[in-house]
């Protein structure tokens, strides 16, 4: 099973260039997430998305953009790349937001701007 | 408003020796709560999760976990630690708050097992 699948899995990145996170999942999953995590900081949630063509800002969104086109895949965007967005990023996807339904983690996106 | 603490940043443990990680949290409705395992260079994978029902509860390759509410708290434990488990671990809490879920997610327990 596929799962969560995240590409590419690193990436090295010149400061103000762009680049698109994939994210795309096969459990048929409504709700997609992004997080961003950072040594000793935990998870904290950029965007997340309710169902295709809907989504919503999370505690950290400033300098991401994101679009639900499609129920399998929910891209993260870096428009112009600030070394504060060295981390890696886990993409997500539930059946239901929150509540006692666990969230299921693609591999991450360790990404470094220099 | 809610919280997760998780109190040690670092544990470490011999191999065949039992494994206690812990986490408080704080949380203004009845949440979930969930335990999560992150091996290197992986994402988090779901160990255990408590939603309301056996306050004991049981997860993946022996590890369990106590929902205590009077204690507000929810340890991680093994009764013999194996090298395979060394990782780090989150624990993480949904409870309903302004009308949707959120999630919080402790800074991580990293163990370390010794030979």
């Amino acid at each position: 099973n596929a799962g969560v699948t995240q590409t590419p899995k690193f990436r090295i990145l010149k400061i103000g260039q762009s680049m698109t996170l994939q994210c795309t999942q096969d459990m048929n999953h409504n709700y997609m997430y992004w997080y961003r995590q950072d040594p000793g900081m935990g998870l904290k949630l950029i965007y997340y998305s309710v169902g295709a063509g809907i989504t919503d800002k999370g505690e950290v969104p400033n300098g991401y953009n994101v679009s639900r086109s499609t129920t399998e895949d929910f891209p993260l965007r870096l428009e112009l790349a600030a070394p504060s967005q060295t981390s890696v990023y886990f993409c997500a996807s539930s059946y239901l937001k929150g509540g006692p339904e666990p969230q299921h983690f693609g591999d991450g996106t360790r990404l470094s701007i220099l | 408003a809610q919280s997760v603490t998780q109190l040690d940043s670092h544990v470490s443990v011999s191999e065949g020796t039992p494994v206690l990680l812990r986490c408080n949290y704080s949380s203004s409705y009845s949440p979930s709560l969930f335990w999560y395992v992150q091996h290197p260079n992986k994402g988090l994978q779901l160990l255990l999760k408590y939603t309301s029902a056996a306050t004991l509860v049981k997860g993946i390759n022996g590890f369990e976990a106590e929902f205590k509410k009077s204690e507000t708290s929810f340890h991680l434990t093994k009764p013999s630690a194996h090298m395979s488990d060394a990782a780090e671990y989150f624990c993480v809490v949904s409870a309903l708050g302004a009308g949707s879920y959120h999630l919080t997610f402790g800074k991580g327990t990293k163990l370390s097992v010794i030979p």
